[in-house]
């Protein structure tokens, strides 16, 4: 069974860098059939995916158009977990952060992490 | 990109059926066989119910279903369940290589 692991701050002031990392038990961020990624839920925007990495023989990153000039992706194949970095940040990025793996439709979740942007 | 559509809220009785829509573009729903189905209940995570537009992963109830047609696609619950009350959202692929969530749609049981 594959479970993924969330941890990181869940308070980050306005301009500075959120960071997320994703554990992963059960599966390998190495996987040739799976992708790994972050999606956020707030009250007014609902579900928002925000981007993705995987390994196909190399190693492919996608991320969504409005977050694309702030935001990083990186696996970590030591650890076997991946890791979500957004900066310049506003209140406007408060928001639950999920960590999430895709490969018959999102079908593992992380457990969720409330990250609030206030000084 | 803006978010596929869907209803804001749909209702139905015990033992009914229900249709969600989800609305997009020929650039996601339309383009791919790739839409995906969740159900989130109120604190908790969202769980897939169906993947690839009609394929239900294993556990989930037969009473879920899905369907496409052009660029709209559809979630049906049949014999509506008091456990169905949620909220459910409807998620493409994209031809810019990204995942696109629907709205919302909270589903009531009367």
């Amino acid at each position: 069974q594959v479970q993924l692991q969330q941890s990181g701050p869940g308070l980050v002031k306005p301009s500075q860098t959120l960071s997320l990392t994703c554990g992963i038990s059960g599966d390998s961020v190495s996987s040739n059939s799976a992708a790994w990624n972050w999606i956020r839920q707030s009250p007014s925007t609902g579900l928002e995916w925000l981007g993705r990495t995987y390994y196909r023989s190399k190693w492919y990153n996608d991320y969504a158009l409005s977050v694309k000039s702030r935001i990083t992706i990186n696996p970590d194949t030591a650890k076997n977990q991946f890791s979500l970095l957004l900066n310049s940040v506003t209140p406007e990025d408060t928001a639950v952060y999920y960590c999430a793996r895709d490969e018959m439709g999102i079908d593992f979740w992380g457990q969720g992490t409330l990250v609030t942007v206030s000084s | 990109q803006s978010a596929l559509t869907q209803p804001a809220s749909v209702s139905g009785s015990p033992g009914q059926s229900i249709t969600i829509s989800c609305t997009g573009t020929s650039s996601d729903v339309g383009g791919y066989n790739s839409v995906s189905w969740y159900q989130q209940h109120p604190g908790k995570v969202p769980k897939v119910i169906i993947y690839g537009v009609s394929e239900r992963p294993s556990g989930v109830s037969n009473r879920f279903s899905g369907s496409k047609s052009g660029s709209s696609a559809s979630l049906t619950i049949s014999g509506l369940q008091p456990e169905d009350e949620a909220d459910y959202y409807c998620c493409s692929y994209t031809d810019r290589g990204t995942w696109l969530f629907g709205g919302g749609t909270k589903l009531t049981v009367l």
